[in-house]
């Protein structure tokens, strides 16, 4: 199975600054069509996950733009250019190259400082 | 929007059927999956159903578990048995947004499943 690891597994952040979270893939993540299933999920307090970024950097509709992701191979990045207070919760990376099982990296829980 | 129902107090080795109704998409055409994530852990991949009826399965579940779907009714369905202490989880049904994906894009809001 592909183990995600994301880093750091704590972020706190004052808000109005940015934020970036790694996740790093046990193998690559390329498919034989060339690309690459790797998204980004936020997970608020109380609530369930909602998709941010598929295939490593399309942003879901109604995502702010502050939201990207970046990466290749088995290195990836989900990076926020200016926390705001909505955005506390926990990430997680997943990717579907390799199915099955779907994997998920273990979560980054974003808080304020 | 995506409904789960069915989440329970179960006691070990006992059976439990979730269901997922949907309502705003054409259910019959994308794949659905479960997800679950037990107390304050991390999301853990449980099944598909995915294009063409093939169904996929975690191995922790295989065997135990079966995903189905009525395309008439618009509802997925989880059938668990011999359920163990560490099944215990909120459960989330997920569709995909792509007919040719099948993974989790649009969750549903849970059902907890409780073992003890």
């Amino acid at each position: 199975d592909v183990v995600l690891t994301q880093s750091p597994l704590s972020l706190p952040v004052t808000l109005g600054q940015p934020a970036s979270i790694s996740c790093r893939s046990s193998q690559s993540l390329v498919y034989s069509d060339g690309e690459i299933y790797l998204n980004w999920f936020q997970q608020r307090p109380g609530q369930s996950p909602r998709r941010l970024i598929y295939k490593v950097s399309n942003r879901d509709s109604g995502v702010p733009d502050r939201f990207s992701g970046s990466g290749s191979g088995t290195e990836f990045t989900l990076q926020i250019s200016r926390v705001e207070a909505e955005d506390v919760g926990v990430y997680y990376c997943m990717q579907g190259t390799h199915w099955p099982p779907i994997t998920f990296g273990q979560g980054t829980r974003l808080g304020i400082k | 929007l995506l409904l789960e129902s069915g989440g329970n107090w179960v006691l070990p080795g006992g059976s439990l059927t979730l269901s997922c109704a949907a309502s705003g998409i054409t259910f019959s055409g994308f794949p659905m999956t479960w997800v679950r994530q037990a107390p304050g852990k991390g999301l853990e991949w449980v099944a598909g159903s995915c294009n063409s009826g093939t169904t996929f399965y975690a191995d922790s579940v295989k065997g135990r578990f079966t995903i189905s779907r009525d395309n008439s009714k618009n509802i997925l369905y989880l059938q668990m048995s011999s359920l163990r202490v560490e099944d215990a989880a909120v459960y989330y049904c997920a569709a995909s947004l792509s007919s040719d994906w099948c993974g989790p894009d649009i969750w549903g809001r849970g059902t907890v499943v409780t073992v003890s």
